[in-house]
């Protein structure tokens, strides 16, 4: 089955400290990643997404994120973090002629400490 | 202004009443969605449509349906709301070609008493 595993629901780091969240994916087909930010009360803002190439992408905000496929995982990067990037992020996985579908994780919630 | 618009934001109703959400887009996008999302499940898909004529379910679409009434419109109903269907809802489009990346409207916060 299809699926996209977020494994930490909430993380805190201090300002200025650096971030990994994980991401780990089960998928038939070749897949397209993303990873998605929703600040409170708003809607999702897409960081980064890969297609294929280089398997290191890079995003906004200072976000990067690298594929890897023998471990089917896509964790997200920042070297320092700001206090503007607590939030809910979000992996999801779809492929090409999947219908443009797209499956989530559960969400992983950031709270940084000043 | 807003690529993708969701009205209304936020809304209040009682079990057993009808409801309408709505969501507008001016990116152009032929494929529309109707997520629904609940604390630690992440986003759900309910229903998408890839243009006027081509509605599909999702994966939780019991309880749900929708219009694609234009290109740039597409209506998400409660046909009699209970309140295990209290959650966030959001929109999303996307183009066909685009690799399916897919753009969020701001949602709209439902509670059902």
């Amino acid at each position: 089955a299809q699926s996209v595993t977020q494994p930490d629901i909430h993380i805190t780091v201090s300002e200025g400290a650096s971030l990994e969240l994980r991401c780990n994916y089960s998928y038939g087909a070749t897949p397209y990643l993303f990873w998605y930010v929703q600040s409170p009360g708003q809607g999702l803002q897409l960081l980064l997404k890969y297609f294929s190439g280089d398997t290191l992408v890079q995003g906004i905000k200072g976000f990067e994120a690298e594929f890897k496929r023998s471990q089917s995982s896509f964790n997200l990067r920042k070297p320092s973090v700001h206090w503007s990037d607590a939030a809910e992020y979000f992996c999801a996985v779809g492929a090409r002629n999947q219908g443009g579908k797209l499956i989530f994780g559960q969400g992983t919630e950031l709270s940084v400490k000043p | 202004d807003a690529d993708v618009t969701q009205t209304p934001r936020n809304r209040i109703t009682k079990t057993g009443k009808r409801i309408m959400l709505e969501c507008s887009q001016t990116k152009g996008h032929d494929r529309m969605y109707w997520y629904r999302q609940d604390p630690g499940l992440g986003l759900r898909l309910i229903y998408y449509s890839f243009d006027v004529k081509d509605i599909n379910k999702g994966e939780i679409s019991d309880g749900y349906s929708v219009s694609r009434q234009a290109q740039a419109k597409f209506s998400l109903s409660l046909e009699s709301a209970i309140p295990n269907q209290t959650a966030l809802y959001f929109c999303a489009t996307s183009s066909l070609g685009a690799q399916e990346t897919q753009y969020f409207g701001p949602g709209t916060r439902l509670l059902v008493l």
